[in-house]
């Protein structure tokens, strides 16, 4: 079946551009969630959603940042102004439910590359 | 900061069995084990979690200790396909996966 996908898969900007990245999850997953991972890194948790509600932001770097899943679906990953520190890759992870045990499954993620 | 510890890197011939550890001495009583990997330029991959039994499916085999404060992910016919960044990570509700920075497996042809 279909895992999550994301667009696009390659992203340049300059610096002070906005960018969106969008998030497909699993059909029917309740939960999404954004990571962002730099070069050589560990993924880092930005922001989670239940439904089109969002739980948790509290890993968002900046108010640049902006998440958003407004029919509980799709999600979208809004960056204001790009700085050069935000170059990485943007994950996105869907959950199909919300208690306990439950794996994530990942998409292939955006690179972001900010000159 | 991730609440386990691993050896930054491992090496493991094909084909044999490779065992990758991981301490987690301050697991509470009700977090789960999970194991992901990320294989180069992917996203990462949920392999297998437990709570207290061990656990075993098509990818891998997960060795919970008795008291919990480790375990050992054991993929059973290393291949080179499985070389990859291997992630332990505990939580409960794991609506915030705290990664750490993993365990790097070699796999030597």
């Amino acid at each position: 079946g279909a895992g999550v996908s994301q667009s696009p898969r390659y992203k340049v900007a300059k610096r002070g551009q906005d960018v969106a990245l969008r998030c497909d999850p699993i059909s029917g997953h309740v939960s999404l969630f954004w990571y962002q991972q730099a070069l050589g890194q560990g993924p880092e948790f930005l922001t989670y959603f239940q439904n089109e509600a969002q739980l948790d932001k509290s890993g968002l770097p900046s108010d640049r940042f902006f998440a958003e899943r407004p029919e509980g679906s799709v999600s979208t990953l809004k960056i204001q102004r790009t700085q050069k520190e935000d170059s990485a890759v943007y994950l996105c992870a869907s959950s199909h439910g919300t208690f306990e045990p439950y794996e994530q499954y990942f998409g292939p993620g955006t690179r972001l590359t900010v000159t | 900061d991730a609440k386990t510890t691993q050896p930054p890197s491992m090496d493991c011939a094909e084909g044999r069995a490779a065992n990758l550890p991981c301490n987690h001495s301050t697991i509470s009583g009700n977090e789960y084990v999970y194991w992901y990997r990320q294989i180069h330029s992917q996203g990462p991959q949920y392999i297998i979690h437990g709570l207290k039994n061990n656990e075993t499916n098509e990818m891998a085999s997960l060795i919970i200790t008795e008291d919990r404060k480790s375990s050992t992910l054991i993929l059973p016919h290393a291949t080179l396909r499985d070389t990859a960044v291997y992630y332990c990570i505990v939580c409960l509700g794991c609506d915030k996966i705290i990664f750490g920075k993993g365990t790097r497996l070699h796999i030597l042809p």
